[in-house]
């Protein structure tokens, strides 16, 4: 049971849009930020979202990320197929000084 | 270019201790950042084990943290960890992960992964 929540699944047409949200509490995503990763097949995972909404260098602006309270969202614009992966959401949780993921969302571009 | 490359075996027979090590290039682990270890089941999400600043400062999962020892050689620049009475349930990809973490800017993030390593636990 992963302390953040995540929609096991979502699925879209190529070319469309997507979110993925990720629920926590006020010890993690309520107070601090989140980052999120793509992990494609096969490979380890890739950081396309830090500090809520921020992309590291290399990130199409396609992936975008928000937060409001204690959940936070993922967006994915102009699907490609390159696009279906696992992805997980992570924060820092203060109350028990760990870090926590999210159980992942696994992404079919359709 | 920061790398990092996981090794060790990939086969431990039950109760023995995983040991696994990092090799970090294109960075020195001593000029900042925590070094980490995560793993994934097969077929499961991510599990982070813990983290260390190359001072000495550490921070482990609670779950793990009785069986876990991790450490970093400045020399060599690289990570360790040792997992102890390991069992089925430690099979898994284990990742080494550059950290950025910030308690006070409340941030957290990994920027740059090893390609991960397969240990099975199986006698």
């Amino acid at each position: 049971q992963s302390v953040l929540t995540q929609p096991p699944s979502v699925s879209a047409a190529p070319g469309q849009k997507v979110t993925i949200s990720c629920s926590g509490s006020s010890s993690n995503i309520g107070n601090n930020y989140v980052s999120w990763y793509q992990q494609l097949p096969g490979t380890a995972p890739k950081l396309v979202i830090y500090d809520n909404n921020k992309r590291p260098s290399g990130i199409p602006d396609r992936f975008s990320g928000s937060k409001s309270g204690t959940s936070a969202t993922l967006g994915i614009t102009g699907l490609q197929t390159g696009d279906e992966a696992d992805y997980y959401c992570g924060a820092w949780d203060g109350g028990l000084s760990v870090v926590v993921f999210g159980g992942g969302t696994k992404l079919t571009v359709l | 270019q920061v790398q990092l490359q996981e090794s060790g075996p990939g086969l431990v027979k039950p109760s023995e201790t995983l040991s696994l090590t990092c090799a970090v290039s294109g960075y020195s682990i001593s000029s900042g950042y925590y070094w980490d270890w995560v793993r994934q089941p097969p077929g499961k999400g991510l599990e982070w084990i813990a983290s260390m600043f190359h001072s000495g400062s550490t921070y482990y999962n609670p779950a793990l943290k009785s069986r876990v020892t991790i450490s970093v050689d400045t020399s060599k620049n690289q990570l360790s960890l040792k997992l102890s009475s390991v069992t089925a349930a430690d099979t898994a990809v284990y990742y080494c992960a550059r950290h950025a973490l910030s308690i006070v800017g409340n941030t957290t993030c990994f920027d740059h992964w090893g390609q991960g390593t397969l240990v099975t636990v199986s006698s």
